[in-house]
């Protein structure tokens, strides 16, 4: 049981280059969600997916896309890569829509520098 | 001014101290307080949760929430060092699509020993 799976771990792309972050769950949770994490600001939500075929935007969207492919894989992308989307990326899935199930499973982490 | 606000330290202190740590919140609709551990180049990995005012308790571990100060903490007794971490707070909030997870900045705790 691989519970949430990030890919790659580790990138560097110049300014100006795209790159899709991939995430897969297998525990069959509905939601999924995308954050960033940079020194002394925590984790701060990009975007999430209450359920297959729903998205919206979190606290900071701007630069990034999400595709909710099915209801296993939620894909982040930057289309234009700056120097400000330095940061370890994390993918998470709670276990539930309410507020009773909210333990969020996160996967390993994606560090990437833009360069 | 962000929604959790929690100090990020570090905090260090001697192995077998009793370690404090604590964040507030401005949101009134936030249902579920929650800390997260998360080790160097790890996931955060949730350690314990509480949806009323009052302590949990979970060996070493209690949560504390005061939902009139809008003030949550975590105590750790007899710490470890096996405890250094960062200790991330985490508060559910019943947006429109679904829940999110609000976190806190995450505290960094080391435990000499």
């Amino acid at each position: 049981n691989a519970g949430v799976t990030q890919t790659p771990k580790f990138q560097v792309l110049k300014t100006g280059q795209s790159m899709t972050l991939q995430c897969a769950q297998d525990m069959n949770h509905n939601s999924m969600y995308w954050y960033r994490q940079d020194p002394g600001m925590g984790l701060r939500l990009i975007y999430y997916s209450a359920s297959e075929g729903t998205t919206d935007k979190g606290e900071v969207p701007n630069g990034y896309n999400v595709s909710r492919l099915n209801k296993r894989e939620f894909s982040l992308r930057l289309e234009s890569a700056a120097p400000s989307q330095t940061s370890v990326y994390f993918c998470a899935s709670p276990t539930g829509n309410s507020a009773w199930n909210t333990e969020a499973f996160f996967g390993q982490g994606t560090r990437l520098t833009v360069v | 001014q962000k929604e959790v606000e929690q100090d990020p330290g570090p905090l260090s202190v001697p192995e077998g101290a009793i370690v404090s740590l604590n964040c507030t919140y401005s949101n009134s609709a936030f249902q579920y307080f929650m800390w997260y551990r998360q080790y160097s180049r790890k996931g955060p990995e949730l350690l314990m949760y509480t949806y009323s005012s009052g302590n949990k308790e979970d060996g070493r571990f209690t949560a504390q929430v005061d939902k009139s100060s809008k003030y949550i903490s975590l105590f750790i007794r007899d710490s470890q060092p096996s405890d250094s971490a960062t200790y991330l707070c985490a508060m559910s909030d019943p947006g429109e699509y679904g829940n999110k997870l609000v976190f806190g900045a995450g505290t960094i705790l080391r435990v000499k020993s």
